[in-house]
């Protein structure tokens, strides 16, 4: 289940099930959306990305889906792993920013239980 | 491809003195380098934004006089943490986009511990 730490959401999945993360966006002008996935003491690292004329799109176990009419972006990774746990952020670029800036969303840690 | 380097990956220093950190993009030629800083389970923070051979753009509450910032090639950014206090230790993050592609490409990190 779900749990609110000190700054960071928790997301409890049970190996081999599947997991949802979600993000809600800000920037209803927001032309582009990226995943990442950072590991304790790594740099994030990139996952899949989409563009705001996508509603879906998939790569290998994850699929990334963008619902623009309420802002909300999830990531859906199939048959979770113990190495999937990790902290895993979502990222918005506003199209008029012009600076190519990220917009970070707060981030969701992904625990996997054995 | 697209790897981006930090070093050094640790370092400990005393108050007062300065530190440098580089970033480097090792098999593309990186437009523009970001700089960020991360707290304990906290997201990334932008703290500024250097195109090459141009001055950097800080964002809203970040001292320029005390995070210098070099961006000499289309490889190399430098951030350089001047007089360092304890506050600034943290955990500092470079990535790096080449042009017309919006993905970032993030270093491994930089712990800085200053005493």
């Amino acid at each position: 289940g779900e749990s609110v730490g000190l700054h960071l959401p928790t997301l409890s999945v049970q190996e081999g099930d599947n997991s949802i993360i979600n993000c809600a966006y800000s920037n209803s002008a927001s032309d582009y959306f990226i995943w990442y996935k950072q590991e304790s003491g790594k740099g994030p690292q990139f996952i899949i990305d989409i563009r705001s004329n996508m509603d879906k799109r998939q790569g290998q176990r994850v699929t990334v889906l963008l619902n623009k009419t309420v802002k909300h972006l999830s990531l859906q990774i199939a048959a979770t792993q113990p190495g999937d746990s990790a902290v895993y952020f979502c990222a918005e670029i506003p199209y008029t920013s012009g600076t190519y800036k990220y917009i970070f969303g707060t981030g969701t840690r992904l625990k996997v239980l054995a | 491809g697209a790897v981006v380097s930090q070093h050094p990956s640790r370092v400990i220093c005393k108050s007062g003195t300065s530190v440098k950190i580089e970033c480097r993009s090792l098999d593309f030629q990186a437009t523009t380098m970001f700089w960020y800083r991360q707290f304990p389970k906290q997201s990334l923070m932008l703290m500024a934004t250097s195109n090459e051979g141009s001055k950097a753009t800080y964002e809203q509450g970040v001292e320029k006089d005390k995070f210098l910032i070099n961006h000499a090639s289309l490889t190399l950014s430098t951030l350089t943490v001047t007089s360092a206090h304890p506050e600034d230790s943290s955990f500092y993050i470079c990535s790096a986009r080449a042009s017309g592609v919006y993905t970032q490409y993030f270093g491994p990190g930089t712990r800085l511990t200053v005493l």
